[in-house]
C-alpha cells in the first residue's frame, strides 16, 4: 500500500520569511495530493492540491509543486503570518474509492 | 457549508460504555466513507473503509469485534466503539467521498474515556 513521508515534523520561521514542507509517496498509482491545515480540535481543511498531471500550483501565497519521477511533493508558503501557524499534512491517494493515506505532519510555527 | 456531517463533537463516558458515532453525507450520497483515529500530536490513521451495503474493511491492527461499522444508506455511516476503555480516547473523524468527487471530511468526534 501507499507510504507518505512527511519532513520536517517542526518548522519555526520568522513571519514574513517562506515555508517548505516536502513529502514523498511511495506508490506510483497515487495521483492526487491534497494539503491539510489542521487547526488544535478541529477537522483537517483543505488548502490546496494536485493531481499527477500538472507539475506546480499555486494559490496566493500558497503552491505546491510535485515531481512524479522522484515521487516528491512539497508546499511553499510565502510571507508566512502567525495565523498560518498550525499542523499540516501531506496526503497521497489513486482514483477510485480509496482512502487518503497522510504524512505524520509538520508543526508550523511562524513568530512575529 | 459542510458537506459531511458527523455526531456527537464530544463524548466523554465511563470505562466500559459503548459509544456510537454518526457520519452522514448531506448533499451527495457517498459511496464510500472512511474512519480515522488520530492520537494527540500524531497523523490521521485510517481505521476502516466502510462501503455501503457490505462490511467493512479493516486496517490491519484495527479490532473489528470492537470497533463496529455500519453504513446501511448512501448517506449514514455509524462507527461504535464497544465497551470503551481510557486508551480508546481519541479524535475519530470519518471522511466520505462520492463515485467522481474529492473526499470530505467531518468535524471529529473527540472521544475521551474515563
Amino acid at each position: 500500500g501507499e507510504n507518505v513521508e512527511q519532513h520536517p515534523s517542526t518548522l519555526s520561521v520568522q513571519e514574513g520569511d517562506s515555508a517548505v514542507i516536502k513529502c514523498t509517496y511511495s506508490d506510483s498509482a497515487s495521483n492526487y495530493f491534497p494539503w491539510y491545515k489542521q487547526e488544535l480540535g478541529k477537522r483537517p481543511q483543505l488548502i490546496i492540491d494536485i493531481r499527477s498531471n500538472v507539475g506546480e500550483k499555486k494559490d496566493q501565497r500558497i503552491a505546491v509543486t510535485l515531481n512524479k519521477t522522484a515521487k516528491h511533493f512539497s508546499l511553499h508558503i510565502t510571507e508566512t503570518q502567525p495565523e498560518d501557524s498550525a499542523v499540516y499534512f501531506c496526503a497521497a491517494k489513486n482514483s477510485g474509492n480509496t482512502p487518503l493515506v497522510f504524512g505524520k505532519g509538520t508543526r508550523l510555527s511562524v513568530i512575529a | 457549508g459542510a458537506v459531511v456531517s458527523q455526531h456527537p463533537s464530544r463524548v466523554i463516558c465511563k470505562s466500559g460504555t459503548s459509544v456510537k458515532i454518526e457520519c452522514r453525507s448531506l448533499d451527495f450520497q457517498a459511496t464510500t466513507m472512511f474512519w480515522y483515529r488520530q492520537f494527540p500530536k500524531q497523523s490521521l490513521m485510517l481505521m476502516a473503509t466502510s462501503n455501503e451495503g457490505s462490511k467493512a474493511t479493516y486496517e490491519q491492527g484495527v479490532e473489528k469485534d470492537k470497533f463496529l461499522i455500519n453504513h446501511a444508506s448512501l448517506t449514514l455511516s455509524t462507527l461504535t466503539v464497544t465497551s470503551a476503555h481510557p486508551e480508546d480516547s481519541s479524535f475519530y473523524i470519518c471522511s466520505a467521498i462520492s463515485r467522481l468527487g474529492p473526499q470530505h471530511f467531518g468535524d471529529g468526534t473527540r472521544l475521551s474515556i474515563l
